[in-house]
């Protein structure tokens, strides 16, 4: 079964800083897609970035960026220049490519503080 | 820019009681899906629904849970008997595709349900 982790439950950044959310998670496929989603306080899951597992090019989505390490089965998010808009629980999603097998596995996120 | 809508926004029933959770998903979007998150715990998946019949569900989506699409808007999820143990914040989800780059789900605002 595929499990994802994020050992990160709380963490905090001054306005402007970078900071890195790491996921890493287990699967014994090959090919599968990773997600990041932002749930800001009291709205809903947006997407923030996704990865293809056979693309080797990093994810980049302006100030968001990805670090997938697929050997190492990791991946973390970088928030460069963060905002005060960017304080949300950050979720990793993992979900692979078999016809049929579309559910997301979410990891137990990471509830970034943006401080000003 | 189209959303996922869910009513309503918070529930509160007692043990035993029949509840209906309603949710309008993007309207060219073809794959639906539910998801809950206890408090606390990560969110994790209970099924999908394609083509007017369920595509995959998990564990969780015992027989006191059913889905349906009434209409051609609405995606419900029904919870028959609840028990204290489905108090939960329910996410409903919609993609286009599960494959070729339109398989991004986009997620609800959530329905908290409290079962007393």
């Amino acid at each position: 079964a595929q499990t994802v982790t994020q050992s990160q439950p709380e963490m905090s950044v001054q306005e402007a800083e970078t900071v890195t959310l790491s996921c890493t998670y287990d699967t014994s496929e090959s090919n599968y897609y990773l997600f990041w989603y932002k749930q800001p306080p009291s709205r809903q899951m947006i997407l923030v970035i996704r990865q293809e597992a056979y693309k080797q090019q990093n994810a980049t989505e302006n100030r968001f960026s990805v670090n997938f390490q697929k050997a190492a089965k990791s991946f973390s998010l970088k928030i460069s220049d963060s905002q005060l808009g960017d304080t949300a629980m950050y979720f990793c999603a993992f979900r692979d490519e078999q016809t049929g097998a579309n559910n997301l596995f979410f990891g137990t996120g990471t509830r970034l503080t943006v401080i000003p | 820019e189209p959303e996922v809508t869910q009513t309503p926004s918070h529930q509160v029933t007692q043990m035993g009681q029949e509840v209906i959770l309603r949710c309008v998903p993007i309207s060219n979007h073809l794959y639906f899906y539910w998801y809950r998150q206890i408090l606390g715990q990560k969110v994790e998946f209970l099924v999908s629904f394609y083509n007017n019949e369920i595509s995959e569900k998990s564990e969780i989506f015992d027989d006191q849970f059913s889905v349906e699409r009434p209409d051609g808007s609405n995606f419900t999820l029904k919870i028959r008997s609840t028990k204290l143990e489905d108090s939960a914040m329910y996410f409903c989800a919609s993609s286009e595709a599960i494959a070729g780059g339109q398989e991004t789900q986009y997620f609800g605002p959530g329905t908290r349900l409290l079962v007393l």
